[in-house]
């Protein structure tokens, strides 16, 4: 089944105690990308990935990296999480370069920081 | 003012009724997608536009890029499709809307 696997699915941690979220797909696609969503604010691009070794900030990625080593995987790394990070996290993807393809989410982290 | 917009932000129909949920863009976009977000947080993509219409079984999605404007529509609402709804212009990366949340009640 074509899929985005993100893992962990729920994580309570505390403030800077460094952490990471993974994300893999299966459908060999080029493009991907995570976002936070927040209550009244909708979804927000972090950081992004066209193809292996290709990242780009996305409009909030301050307290985040990631990395993109191999294809199919597009891990998001928190550093030092503060409580701003308490959010629900999504990892997408979408095949080519091009910008009219359809995207895959993943089911989401939600992440609290205490 | 927000590049996306959408509206309404809170629908509540009964069961069996027509529904529409507007998308407004104020940028260049090449597609124009509409995504599901169920209670307990999953995303779907339901649809992705760059002309005209689609339909997918009561579903259907239309956008005008003249005016700048697509509609999500539908039909024989049904309790199941309570969700957020959101839509998002495609610009390389996705811009989003905020979102309408659509309660059908029985």
């Amino acid at each position: 089944e074509a899929q985005v696997t993100q893992n962990p699915r729920y994580l309570i941690t505390v403030t800077g105690k460094k952490l990471t979220v993974t994300c893999s797909q299966n459908m060999n696609h080029e493009y991907m990308s995570w976002y936070r969503q927040d209550p009244g604010l909708g979804l927000r691009q972090i950081y992004y990935s066209m193809n292996v070794e290709v990242t780009d900030k996305g409009d909030v990625p301050e307290g985040y990296k990631v990395s993109r080593k191999e294809k199919r995987n597009f891990p998001l790394i928190l550093e030092s999480p503060s409580p701003n990070q308490t959010s629900l996290y999504f990892c997408a993807s979408r095949p080519g370069s091009s910008f009219v393809y359809g995207y895959t989410f993943g089911s989401g982290t939600r992440l609290t920081v205490v | 003012k927000n590049e996306v917009e959408q509206s309404p932000q809170n629908l509540t129909a009964q069961e069996g009724e027509f529904i529409t949920i507007n998308c407004s863009y104020s940028v260049g976009i090449s597609a124009l997608h509409w995504l599901q977000q169920h209670p307990g947080g999953g995303i779907v993509s339901l649809f992705m536009l760059s002309s005209g219409k689609k339909k997918h079984g009561r579903l259907i999605a239309t956008i005008n890029i003249q005016e700048k404007h697509s509609s999500l529509h539908i039909t024989a609402s049904h309790p199941r499709d309570s969700a957020v709804y959101i839509c998002a212009g495609s610009q390389g990366n996705l811009i989003f809307g905020k979102g309408t949340k659509l309660s059908v009640k029985p």
